[in-house]
């Protein structure tokens, strides 16, 4: 399968702004997704972003994608404890959906 | 409406049983996914229904697995004499129509294996 990768933890505290980094491998992606996932919880899914944008606003969560560098980042404003969690970033590249491994985001108070 | 549900939540096995997970998606979701997640892992796809067509079954680690959809709903993945590695995570989702809907999330079934 395709590769999609992101650095497995990120500390944060309570107010900053937290930014996290997944990159992919192919160039055919159409609609590139962040999820979240709280501790005993599924997926849930945050925002998305067609591959012919570069961003997206969506209250607290901006997403950037840099397609030359196939570069996908979420950043949270205003990180509150409620957001500490695991964040999954996806691919839709042909027809299939590629995960990465999650970074798991902790708020400290 | 009711989101997607995954039955049981918690599952212990010992070694060489069968088991069975179920999922119940969203009503009127004719997409069906089942995934992985092993520790420190990505979400690994191992089978994908939709509609009336063939599953997509590229995913499935072993002829160990094996999965149905019945009257286009429910799905149960049913996974023969259980090994160790086999304790995951096992994630169903579904999505109104095709591979590129968004995909919705069960909370997950926990397998170990013993």
């Amino acid at each position: 399968g395709e590769d999609v990768e992101q650095s497995l933890f990120l500390s944060v505290r309570e107010g900053d702004s937290s930014v996290i980094n997944c990159t992919y491998t192919d160039s055919s992606s159409t609609y590139l997704y962040w999820y979240k996932q709280e501790p005993g919880a599924g997926l849930q899914l945050l925002t998305y972003i067609f591959s012919n944008m570069d961003m997206k606003q969506d209250q607290r969560l901006t997403v950037l994608l840099n397609k030359k560098d196939k570069h996908l980042s979420l950043r949270i404003a205003d990180t509150q404890t409620g957001d500490s969690a695991i964040y999954f970033c996806a691919e839709l590249a042909g027809n299939q959906f590629y995960f990465g491994t999650g970074t798991s985001l902790t708020v400290i108070p | 409406g009711a989101g997607v549900s995954q039955s049981p939540s918690n599952k212990v096995t010992e070694k060489g049983k069968d088991v069975e997970l179920r999922c119940d998606p969203i009503s009127g979701h004719t997409a069906l996914y089942w995934y992985r997640q092993s520790l420190g892992q990505g979400l690994e796809f191992l089978i994908y229904f939709q509609g009336n067509s063939a599953p997509d079954k590229s995913g499935l680690p072993s002829d160990r697995f094996s999965a149905e959809r019945t009257g286009g709903s429910v799905s149960t993945l049913t996974i023969q004499r259980t090994q160790q590695e086999d304790s995951a995570v096992y994630l169903c989702a579904s999505s109104l129509n095709s591979r590129g809907d968004t995909q919705y999330f069960g909370p997950g079934t926990r397998l170990t294996v013993l």
